[in-house]
């Protein structure tokens, strides 16, 4: 059973439209993430969820809109999407402790490409 | 200074060899360390935590030092199945004085081991 999925793996898309990837785990886990892994294959944390509520939003535009509908499910979403937007974003899990994540387990990726 | 700095690699070294990674962190209040691995288009996984006293893997070992604020992978006997991108990973307060935490990645090193 796969612990961290995301749908989809591939996404192809113009400039200026709004897609949305989703993430599932089923580790039982209270916090999910979204990151983004960009050409350089620098990994940046964008945002993180604890028991579905907002707990890390780190500097990204505001066209990119999380949402946890409940603890085992983080989605995002882009509105007008830009070249720039191009790259692998990762969900992952952990449990944390006491706001300390353990070992995080990451989805296989959705590779965005914007044209 | 950046956030978690690795060497930049690639490392190209035929089976057998020891290999050795080196990363520096900025942050002095960082909590706990980690390396993980990435294969190429996959996604990234826990290697091993990095405890203050060292701590060994089978052919994997790592080091921490806090006071030069320095971690270290060293890995022996390497394998083909070694070849991967070594990510050093710091856990640190996702803002000053804050009780919540986030991973903060390097950008990591491409090790090729060769037959």
């Amino acid at each position: 059973d796969t612990a961290v999925s995301q749908t989809p793996k591939y996404l192809v898309t113009q400039m200026g439209n709004d897609k949305s990837i989703k993430c599932e785990q089923n580790l039982g886990h209270d916090t999910m993430y979204w990151y983004k892994q960009d050409s350089k294959k620098f990994l940046k944390i964008m945002f993180s969820y604890n028991n579905k509520e907002l707990i890390i939003n780190e500097t990204v535009p505001n066209r990119f809109s999380p949402k946890s509908p409940d603890k085992a499910h983080l989605n995002l979403h882009i509105n007008s999407l830009e070249l720039g937007d191009s790259a692998v974003y990762f969900c992952a899990s952990s449990q944390e402790t006491s706001g300390m994540p353990y070992e995080q387990y990451f989805g296989p990726g959705t590779r965005l490409t914007v044209t | 200074r950046k956030e978690v700095e690795q060497d930049p690699g690639p490392f190209n070294v035929p089976e057998g060899a020891t290999v050795a990674f080196n990363c520096t962190y900025s942050n002095s209040a960082s909590q706990s360390f980690f390396w993980y691995r990435q294969d190429c288009r996959k996604e990234p996984k826990l290697l091993m935590s990095v405890y203050s006293s060292g701590n060994e893997d089978g052919r994997f070992t790592a080091q921490l030092n806090r006071a030069s604020q320095y971690i270290s992978l060293l890995i022996r006997d390497s394998k083909l199945s070694d070849s991967a991108t070594y990510l050093c990973v710091v856990n640190q307060a996702a803002w000053s004085g804050g009780s919540n935490y986030k991973l903060t990645f390097g950008k990591g090193t491409l090790l090729t081991v060769n037959p």
